[in-house]
């Protein structure tokens, strides 16, 4: 059962436009959600998250949007910009599971922004 | 550069075999989480540590284990390895009450 999910495997966007990034998940329980950053052959790098009290945190060129009626959340980049062109996964923490921090990711989508 | 270290960064073994993932936390952070990344799939959760103690479990299979030692560095061992194994595996780390956990660059295991 795929509690967060990302139904976009990929985007393409030019350079300068606006990047929408989605998400849905399914626990009504969680209460936190982040989105990571990865390019290949490394790790994710955390980028920017959001408390399930809060509908919108801005961070930079990043802004996140939480709908938690819709359990939906995005992820927008503005400007967008080649070198965001990587792997995006949006993540769940929480769920009911006790004193953990794990991560519940979604599968990912892969952004290309072209010049 | 996260400060999570993961070693060794490629490993390539035979069916049937046994391995040894080895992380190194952030300095400080007492939580390792160790990931599975299939292709094509997100990061599966597999296992919480919390300065030695097992925290919280996800879809890891029996043929795998895991252990944080004195020091909060962690080993993941996986035996009778099969070819659906291969797989990146990530360890991350935070400290106690942080949500946002470091990922370490990952070891891309091939089984053969």
């Amino acid at each position: 059962d795929q509690q967060v999910k990302q139904n976009s495997p990929s985007l393409s966007v030019q350079e300068g436009r606006i990047s929408i990034l989605n998400c849905d998940y399914t626990n009504s329980m969680f209460d936190y959600f982040l989105w990571y950053k990865k390019y290949p052959a490394e790790g994710p790098t955390f980028l920017i998250s959001i408390s399930s009290i809060k509908d919108k945190n801005e961070d930079g060129r990043f802004t996140v949007f939480l709908n938690k009626s819709a359990k939906h959340l995005s992820l927008h980049i503005v400007p967008s910009q080649p070198g965001d062109s990587a792997v995006y996964f949006c993540a769940a923490s929480g769920g009911g599971g006790g004193a953990t921090n794990k991560l519940i990711f979604g599968t990912g989508t892969l952004l290309a922004v072209q010049p | 550069d996260s400060g999570v270290t993961q070693t060794p960064k490629h490993l390539i073994t035979a069916t049937g075999q046994r391995v040894t993932l080895r992380c190194s936390p952030r300095s400080g952070d007492l939580s390792v989480y160790w990931y599975q990344q299939s292709l094509d799939q997100g990061l599966q959760f597999l296992i919480q540590y919390y300065n030695g103690e097992e925290r919280a479990k996800g879809n890891i299979l029996e043929r795998f284990s895991a252990q944080q030692f004195p020091d909060l560095h962690s080993e993941l061992n996986l035996s009778s390895l099969e070819l659906g194994d291969s797989a990146l595996y990530f360890c991350a780390s935070s400290e106690q009450a942080d949500i946002q956990a470091f990922f370490g660059q990952g070891t891309r295991l091939t089984v053969v």
